[in-house]
């Protein structure tokens, strides 16, 4: 069955970056596009962007443009999103997902100092 | 960016009663392929949104049949009937249609 087990909770600093993965199964990792999801504490859900692993090609919310960089690793099965420049408003739930129906646990990163 | 608008922002069910959500898109959410690109979701307390309905009115896997929606092409309905306290949570409308996706901000259900 698809399963996305996403890396665990990060606690980190203002102005410093962070990678958090996606690590897929259960399916052919390199035929469906990854998304990235943003849920900030009591807030709805913003979409970041995709990747697609088959060939690398991403397309961004121009909203997380300069912020996000999403990457994936064929041989390990495992989708990746780097945020950098981190401010207290990317303290949130980042959640990966395939499509619309499979989604990992979420990924809680909070900025502090 | 495609403004989706949920309403209401909570509703309170007797389990058993029916509820109902409305999702209005300030765009048109029929593709030129024909599809209607509103997708609906729920987020249970503490877990991740799970798919309910893809395409404006397709049942996802696993959904029961106690979901249904309909709607144009720029106002939608999700429909609950005889709620189940396994359908508390928030309720999130979404679209597909163009770049950014968007969703709307969520209907929270809970029961009475």
């Amino acid at each position: 069955q698809v399963q996305l087990q996403q890396s665990g909770a990060e606690l980190v600093k203002p102005g410093s970056s962070v990678k958090i993965s996606c690590k897929a199964s259960g399916y052919t990792f390199t035929s469906y596009d990854m998304h990235w999801i943003k849920q900030q504490p009591g807030n709805g859900l913003e979409w970041i962007g995709w990747i697609y692993p088959g060939n690398g090609n991403t397309k961004y919310n121009q909203k997380f443009n300069g912020k996000t960089t999403l990457t994936a690793d064929k041989s390990s099965s495992t989708a990746y999103m780097q945020l950098s420049s981190l401010t207290s408003e990317d303290s949130a739930v980042y959640f990966c997902a395939r499509g619309t129906a499979y989604w990992g646990q979420g990924t809680l990163v909070t900025v502090s100092s | 960016d495609i403004v989706l608008t949920q309403a209401p922002l909570s509703v309170s069910v007797t389990p058993g009663e029916s509820a109902s959500i409305s999702c209005r898109s300030s765009k048109s959410l029929l593709s030129s392929k024909g599809i209607t690109s509103l997708y609906w979701y729920l987020q249970r307390p503490g877990k991740s949104p799970q798919l309910l309905i893809y395409q404006m009115s397709n049942l996802a896997s696993g959904v029961p049949d106690r979901f249904s929606s309909s709607g144009s092409e720029t106002d939608f309905t999700l429909k609950i009937s005889k709620v189940e306290t396994e359908d508390v949570g928030f309720y999130y409308c979404g679209h597909r249609l163009e770049y950014p996706y968007t969703f709307g901000a969520g209907t929270k259900l809970e029961l009475k």
